[in-house]
């Protein structure tokens, strides 16, 4: 089956700093997101982005579909943005599949 | 407001006691999902449904059943469980033309 593969695996950042995290995949994909694991473990929908560049306010992705990654950038980053990062691709069975995720922790 | 609901929201329970786990979701949404998530091997799905009275086995289906008998609920039903399905469960949903799941807040399920 397809493979995703998250780095880093952690991440600490003093509030204000800019990051990039990366998500690779094994096939191609006609469906990628992005979600966010607060702290309480709610999972929130960041960007679904199986192709192309989106931005939501300090967030932004690019998926380049011919390479099989996609990244997630978070720019001036605040104590919020703290928790797991996840991608996820669907794979050819409609199943989607998560990466293991990058934890990040925002230090004031 | 648009939202994904589960209940309970935290369960102790006892190996072998049939258990119920509800998820609805108010969007009209086709389809819909139920994941664990443990510790080192991340969020795995177990059931998905891509409408009424269609579902298929995810990763890992073994010791759950699930049912879509109208379009905004989708039960998780747990026959007889045991300690090795003790986790945190979540239930998801999406429309089929946004592709972007939406997720339930979350139960946390102990087999003891």
């Amino acid at each position: 089956g397809i493979q995703v593969e998250q780095s880093p695996p952690d991440l600490i950042l003093q509030e204000g700093a800019n990051s990039t995290l990366r998500c690779n995949f094994s096939d191609s994909v006609n469906n990628l997101q992005w979600f966010h694991q607060n702290p309480w473990g709610q999972l929130i929908n960041l960007f679904y982005i199986p192709s192309g560049t989106k931005q939501n306010g300090r967030l932004s992705a690019t998926t380049v579909a011919t390479e099989r990654y996609s990244l997630l950038y978070i720019s001036s980053s605040q104590t919020t943005d703290s928790g797991v990062y996840f991608c996820a691709v669907e794979d050819e069975g409609n199943k989607l599949v998560f990466g293991a995720g990058t934890i990040l922790r925002v230090k004031s | 407001e648009a939202q994904v609901t589960q209940n309970p929201r935290y369960l102790i329970t006892v190996t072998g006691k049939k258990l119920t786990v509800t998820c609805s979701q108010n969007m009209n949404h086709e389809y819909m999902s139920w994941y664990r998530q443990d510790p080192g091997l991340g969020l795995r799905q177990i059931y998905y449904s891509m409408n009424v009275e269609v579902t298929d086995k995810g990763d890992v289906p073994e010791g759950y059943k699930v049912s879509r008998k109208e379009k905004r609920n989708f039960p998780l039903i747990l026959e007889s469980p045991s300690p090795n399905q003790t986790s945190l469960y979540f239930c998801a949903s999406s429309a089929f033309d946004r592709d972007e799941q939406y997720f339930g807040p979350g139960t946390r399920l102990t087999v003891t």
